[in-house]
């Protein structure tokens, strides 16, 4: 079955520039999105289509991909980021069958 | 504004049936694919499946056996049953509404999801 590997924890201090990176044999192929959880809540969509921002989203957040890693940026990160980010795709099989991968815990601190 | 709303039991037995319910306001349940994903405590997400308003449905393999999707369009609902569950089962359980961009690189996605409902699975 298809994966999407993500380190598990990324620590920066306030106001430093936080990557996590999503991996995925697929990437090349497929869109990667990202899902920002914080605690108790449900996700929330924080970059589609790998580098496009939804309404609301602060532009601190931005995203990136190449070959079959895509890479989530926090740019001055704040406090208020810490939470834990999934990145999501599918397979390139055309089966349709989402993907998230394993999480990255932010720590802003 | 779509909001989506997860009910069912918090507390299933071993081997029974786990049940439940997403009502979707604010929308018409045409049109989209509307997903079931869940989490289990302190672990990552893991995606169900979904099912059109038509009524097709796509389910993960790994549970495909144990899973039901259904849709009912006169009630702005759709339903989940998870056959034989087990304590892996206990999760809380997102209902989501799901798109398919149209564009062949873009997966189908998540853009509005419910509060989440927790299942625990014990005797």
């Amino acid at each position: 079955s298809y994966e999407l590997t993500q380190p598990p924890s990324v620590s920066v201090s306030p106001g430093q520039t936080a990557r996590i990176t999503c991996s995925g044999d697929a990437l090349p192929k497929k869109y990667a999105y990202w899902y920002q959880q914080k605690s108790g809540q449900a996700p929330v969509l924080v970059i589609y289509e790998d580098s496009k921002r939804p309404s609301g989203i602060p532009e601190r957040f931005s995203g990136s991909s190449s070959g079959t890693m895509a890479t989530l940026t926090i740019s001055g990160a704040q406090v208020e980021d810490e939470a834990d980010y999934y990145c999501y795709s599918t397979d390139s099989s055309g089966n349709h069958r989402g993907v998230f991968g394993g999480g990255t815990k932010l720590t802003v601190l | 504004q779509v909001q989506l709303q997860e009910s069912g039991p918090g507390l299933v037995k071993p081997s029974e049936t786990l049940s439940l319910t997403c009502t979707v306001s604010g929308g018409s349940i045409s049109s989209y694919y509307w997903s079931w994903i869940r989490q289990p405590p302190g672990k990552g997400l893991e995606w169900i499946g979904y099912i059109y308003y038509s009524g097709s449905t796509n389910y993960n393999p790994s549970l495909k056996s144990r899973v039901t999707i259904s849709v009912d369009t006169s009630k702005n609902q759709f339903s989940l049953k998870l056959s034989s569950v087990t304590a892996a089962d206990t999760a809380v359980y997102y209902c989501a509404r799901g798109i398919f961009p149209g564009n062949p690189l873009s997966p189908y996605y998540f853009d509005y999801w419910g509060q989440g409902t927790l299942v625990t699975v014990s005797s």
